[in-house]
Formats: C-alpha cells, structure tokens, sequence
C-alpha cells in the first residue's frame, strides 16, 4: 500500500511569490491534514480537509489556503511569501480523520524562502 | 489554546538503557498518538492510545494513556543506536471536528554505542 506522497521535497521561493504544495493520501483516506513544522514553533496545525470540505482550521493568515480534490488529493497555496514561511510543510491522511485510524504522515515538502 | 508540554526536551543516554518521556497538559484529550521522526522525513505513528488509563505496548515500546486524560507517557526500554531521533507526543482535542493534533516540543534522543 503505498504512503502519503508529497510533492515537490524541495522548493526554493523568492519573497512574495506564492507557491503550490501536493499531497496524495493513501487509497481510501478522505482526511488530509496539513501542518507547518519550523524550529521555533514545532508542529502547528494548518487545515484539514474531509471529501472536498475544511472541516478545520488552524491559526494561521489567509495567505495559507488549501483544497481537496474528488480523488482526496489535496493542495495548498501561500500566496506572498514571507522569510518566515520557511519550513518544513507535512501531509497526514487518515481514514476518517477522528483519530481512530491514526495519521499517518508523507516525508514533507521543505519549503526555503529567500 | 491547548498546548502540550514535553520532557525531557533531550536525552543522552547509553546503548541498552531505559528511556522514558512524557507528555502533560491543561486541557483533556481524547486520543494521545506517539510519533518518532527522522532527518529529513515525516514523523512516524509508534503507538496510538483511545482511552484513558490504556497501556500499549509496540516492542520494545511501552505508551500509557494517564486517567485524568491530561497525560501520557513513553518508555523504550533497552535502547538500541536506532532509537535515535526525535519523539513527539500528540493529542486529539475533544469535540474535535477532525484532523487537528496538538502536538509537544519532541525530545531529541541520542544513543551512545
């Protein structure tokens, strides 16, 4: 069974792009949960998204945006990239995202903005 | 908002040892997860806890579930240099309407051979 696949690993922005993150759960999950992972603050919370609707939101600006495909893969968006967006963001998937199941996460996307 | 507070925040201990760290907070949980991560990759699940006063074993890996629900706690027994990393713990909030964890500051383990 294949895991959670994020795409790209690696990405390199200038201050004031925006950029597009990918997250493919695993086969049959409908959660996708998104988190911010930095040095200083750890792992916050972004959004969580359940067949095509957030059902959660962290404390985050609106520059963070996100959305579910009818396939459950999911994107988010950071439009005006700031220096401190620089992080580490994870994907988790679950089956239905009340825990039961677990999270499981994909390896990240390591974002750098310059 | 809910925080978590984890101990130690590092260990340097000895091949074979016994490790233990924990998890504590103001708030109630409904599930406590234990995650361990790796350089460069995403935190992996180690044992998942449901209810309070639950005690699960993963190898050589023992989680509890503390009956306030307030709490939790990891030991790994006989370390092994694979152990390193860094530990997470995580809590799902109650009335939760999906997919948001808390989670603690990690304690950085380091195993000595």
């Amino acid at each position: 069974k294949a895991g959670v696949t994020q795409t790209p690993r690696y990405l390199i922005k200038t201050r004031g792009q925006q950029v597009t993150l990918s997250c493919s759960p695993i086969s049959g999950h409908r959660s996708v949960s998104w988190y911010q992972q930095t040095p200083g603050q750890g792992l916050q919370f972004l959004f969580e998204y359940f067949s095509e609707t957030q059902r959660n939101k962290g404390n985050f600006p609106g520059r963070f945006s996100g959305r579910q495909f009818s396939n459950s893969r999911s994107e988010m968006n950071v439009s005006t990239l700031e220096l401190g967006d620089s992080a580490l963001y994870l994907c988790a998937s679950s089956a239905s995202g009340t825990g039961r199941a677990g999270y499981t996460f994909g390896s990240g996307t390591r974002l750098t903005v310059v | 908002g809910q925080q978590l507070n984890q101990s130690p925040q590092s260990m340097f201990i000895q091949e074979g040892e016994d490790v233990s760290m924990n998890c504590t907070s103001s708030s109630i949980f409904n599930t406590w997860l234990w995650y361990k991560q790796d350089p460069g990759e995403g935190p992996v699940l180690l044992i998942a806890l449901y209810k309070a006063g639950e005690l699960t074993s993963n190898g050589r890996l023992t989680a509890q579930f503390g009956i306030t629900r307030k709490d939790s706690f990891l030991n790994i027994s006989a370390s092994i240099p694979s152990d390193v990393g860094i530990y997470f713990c995580a809590g799902q909030p109650p009335y939760n309407q999906g997919g948001k964890l808390i989670f603690g500051q990690g304690t950085e383990l380091s195993v000595k051979p």
